[in-house]
């Protein structure tokens, strides 16, 4: 039972352009939300995270949108970069503290 | 990745070994996560620890894992008698433990790979 979903495996985005990079979740109990970037061989990034009472949050070229009613939220960079190429994870807690993690986005930033 | 350590970095066993995954966490951070990532899978949960403490060890396999946070050095992971299907990724995260603005970032270290031949 996947509880945290990011339905696009891979996503090629054009440098300068928008990435968007989407994520649904199905537990309601969840009340923050995190996106970490992962190079190869290394471990994940933390990017940027959102509270469950907020719908929006940014923090430099990225911006991280909530949808509570429709359990979505999604991670916009802008504008994107080549060193932006890397697999994206979407996670999401609750009161008990553990993370729990989508599948990841293979992003790729074409010069 | 914001000073989580661990290692080593690869790790090969044959089966029936013992492995031991060994992390320290961010200074100050109390809370410490294990996660394993199988190839084209997310980072599952396996255990959360604070200083002496198993809060939350719900995402480990009940036989051949255990995990342990002394009070003192590293937090270790250890696998007993390793089988081919524990060969994986295993990471290592810590945490403040304290909401800010009711979240509670986890920083991840570089992970351990583990390969059982």
């Amino acid at each position: 039972d996947q509880q945290v979903k990011q339905n696009s495996p891979s996503l090629s985005v054009q440098e300068g352009r928008i990435s968007i990079l989407n994520c649904d979740y199905t537990n309601s109990m969840f009340d923050y939300f995190l996106w970490y970037k992962k190079y190869p061989a290394e471990g994940p990034t933390f990017l940027i995270s959102i509270s469950s009472i907020k719908d929006k949050n940014e923090d430099g070229r990225f911006t991280v949108f909530l949808n509570k009613s429709a359990k979505h939220l999604s991670l916009h960079i802008v504008p994107s970069q080549p060193g932006d190429s890397a697999v994206y994870f979407c996670a999401a807690g609750g009161s008990n503290y553990k993370l729990t993690f989508g599948k990841g986005t293979l992003l790729t930033v074409n010069p | 990745n914001a000073g989580v350590m661990q290692n080593p970095r690869h790790l090969v066993r044959r089966r029936g070994q013992e492995a031991r995954l060994r992390c320290s966490p961010v200074k100050g951070h109390s809370h410490v996560y294990w996660y394993r990532q199988l190839p084209e899978e997310g980072l599952k949960f396996m255990v959360y620890l604070q200083k002496e403490n198993i809060i939350d060890e719900s995402g480990m396999p009940k036989e051949r894992f255990s995990a342990e946070f002394p009070k003192e050095g590293p937090s270790i992971l250890r696998i007993q008698q390793v089988v081919r299907g524990d060969s994986a990724a295993y990471f290592c995260a810590s945490s403040p433990g304290r909401r800010t603005g009711l979240t509670d970032t986890q920083y991840f270290g570089p992970g351990t790979r583990l390969t059982v031949l």
